[in-house]
């Protein structure tokens, strides 16, 4: 089955605790994004890369890292988590510019 | 800059239809659609780019004037299992930067 799988669904963490989310597909895909979502503010990109080790920022960047060596992995990394980090978190891939993106069922994060 | 959507939120009948509408400050070189179900993930509806051209879901149309820097999405005869929330993303050329507007939610009645 075509899908993008995110890990975890759900974490709790605490201030300053680094760490991964980790998110694959299937699909061969080329693109691959990472987004946040909070209340009334709708979807807000990450960052995203258009293949290999090429990655770029999106509209909220700060706090994040990310990283692509292999072509169906992209992980969202948090070196030092803090409260306003608190938010549910997709990914999405996608075939590439001028097709539409299949997005992870998400991972909600707490850091208290 | 986020786009715009309007209206935030709308509450039709089944079997009306609607009307959602996305404008952005920016150039517009694709326009995405997506529908969203509370506690799920966005799922694609329908792309439009610059030139004409959409791919997307047989029962939905969309628009897109790009000298506006505008597009709509067209549900008509709304079935129940078309709440949700809509977001439109705007796209430039040549990257997926992917700008998504704050969303309409979408509630369809008995």
């Amino acid at each position: 089955e075509a899908q993008v799988t995110q890990n975890p669904r759900y974490l709790i963490t605490v201030t300053g605790k680094k760490l991964t989310v980790t998110c694959s597909q299937n699909m061969n895909h080329e693109y691959m994004s990472w987004y946040r979502q909070d209340p009334g503010l709708g979807l807000r990109q990450i960052y995203y890369s258009m293949n290999v080790e090429v990655t770029d920022k999106g509209d909220v960047p700060e706090g994040y890292k990310v990283s692509r060596k292999e072509k169906r992995n992209f992980p969202l990394i948090l070196e030092s988590p803090s409260p306003n980090q608190t938010s549910l978190y997709f990914c999405a891939s996608g075939p590439g510019w001028g097709y539409g993106y299949t997005f992870g069922s998400g991972t909600r994060l707490t850091v208290v | 800059q986020q786009p715009v959507q309007s209206p935030q939120a709308v509450i039709l009948r089944e079997g009306e239809d609607a009307v959602i509408n996305c404008s952005s400050s920016k150039a517009l070189y694709s326009v995405h659609w997506y529908r969203q179900k509370h506690g799920e993930a966005p799922v694609f509806l329908m792309i439009l780019l610059k030139g004409g051209e959409q791919k997307g879901h047989e029962k939905i149309s969309a628009s897109f004037n790009e000298k506006k820097q505008q597009s709509s999405l067209y549900l008509t005869a709304s079935q129940l299992s078309y709440s949700g929330t809509y977001f439109c993303g705007a796209g430039g050329f040549g990257n997926e930067k992917l700008t998504f507007g704050t969303g309409t939610r979408l509630t369809i009645i008995p």
